[in-house]
Order: C-alpha cells, then structure tokens, then sequence
C-alpha cells in the first residue's frame, strides 16, 4: 500500500530558530501534497496545498512566510517553520494524492510533533 | 464555506456495545467522505472511504453511511472493543476541483474492559 513518512516524528527547537519538516511518498509519486495542524484535542486545520514544481496555496490565515513549504519533486515535500515561537507548537500532519491515479484517496504521514520552548 | 461536525465529541462505553458516531456537514457537494482513526499522539488511519454515489461502506466491524443530501454520515462500530478506543475523525473533500479535505471535530472514543 501506499505510504507516506514524515522527519522527523518530533522536534524540539527554541524560540526562534527555524525547524524543517519532511514528508515524503515512498512508494508512489505525489504531484499534490497536503499539509495540516493540529492542536492539542482539536481537529486538523489545512494549512497549505503543495504542488511540485510551483508555489503552494495557503489557506486563509496561515502565514506564508512564516511556513515556507517546498515540493521540489514528486516524492518529497518540505515545511519550515521560521522564527518558530511557543504557539506554533503542534502537530503536523502531511499527507499525498498520487498522481494520475484514478481514486481520490489521500495517504497520510504519521506526523511531527513540534515543540518549541 | 463547508463545515464539518461530530457528535458525540467523546463517548465512553462499555466492552461489547455496538455504537454509531455521527458526523454532519453543511455543503452537500461533496465528493468523497473519509472516517479516520487517530491514536493519541500519534498520525491517522483511514477505516472507510466513501465516494458521494454510494451510501455505505462496510470493514469488518465497522461501517459507515452516507446520506449527501441531508449532509449526514454515520459510523457504526460493531461489538467494541477495547482496542477501539481513539478518537474517530471524518472529513469531507468537496467538488471544487482541488482535493483538500475539510476534517470534522472528532469523536473521543473510550471503550472500558
């Protein structure tokens, strides 16, 4: 089956500094990916759609320049997390359409756990 | 704007007991509906998948309805088990061409032995 990891599980940075989250397809080429936030007890909240080779869509509300995202190819996608301060710690989940396929379904990551002190 | 909510938003029930948690969207324009289970801390496992033309999908003790034209789904979860306490999250992906999927609320699930 399709499967999509995501590095590294958990990080911990300091206020300030900037943290790069990983996901990757490993099985399958993704020309879409997803990445999502979620915080404690609360649901996933879409940030952005990441498309390789282009620039991402961010949904409303969601600083671009604060999370720069990258799908420099069809397997990997990048989030950062620049100038990270205590409230964006979370968890963050990517997920991958595989491209061209038929279904719709989407494949998710197993999250990043985010926590910045 | 689509929204997505579940009820119960947390269920505690004793082994054995069949159980039904609901979710409800505002956008009957959807394309597909997907009941997810999230371990604590942890990422997400797809349970079902149902496209908008049908009206059930069934895997092993769990299935799950769909009725698009009342914006509602069920999830029915078969003789519970302990092991079956997560929380149960749905989400939607509309039809607007693009394929992000709109999460609901979620239901915390706890199953007592």
């Amino acid at each position: 089956g399709a499967v999509v990891s995501q590095h590294p599980s958990w990080v911990i940075c300091k206020s300030g500094t900037s943290v790069k989250i990983e996901c990757r397809s490993l099985d399958f080429q993704a020309t879409t990916m997803f990445w999502y936030r979620q915080f404690p007890k609360q649901s996933l909240m879409l940030m952005a759609t990441s498309n390789e080779g282009s620039k991402a869509t961010y949904e409303q509300g969601v600083e671009k320049d604060k999370f720069l995202i990258n799908h420099a190819s069809l397997t990997l996608s990048t989030l950062t997390v620049t100038s990270a301060h205590p409230e964006d710690s979370s968890f963050y989940i990517c997920s991958a359409r595989e491209s061209g396929a038929f279904t719709y379904e989407q494949y998710f990551g197993p999250g990043t756990r985010l926590t910045v002190t | 704007k689509q929204e997505v909510t579940q009820i119960p938003a947390a269920l505690s029930v004793p082994e054995g007991e069949n159980l039904v948690l609901n979710c409800s969207f505002t956008d009957s324009a959807i394309y597909n509906l997907q009941w997810f289970r999230q371990d604590p801390g942890k990422g997400l496992t797809s349970l079902l998948l149902i496209q908008s033309s049908q009206r059930e999908q069934t895997s092993g003790r769990l299935n799950a309805s769909l009725d698009k034209s009342s914006g509602r789904s069920t999830l029915y979860i078969a003789a519970s088990q302990p092991g079956d306490s997560a929380t149960y999250l749905c989400a939607v992906r509309g039809t607007s061409g693009t394929y992000k999927y709109i999460f609901g609320t979620g239901t915390r699930l706890k199953v007592l032995a």
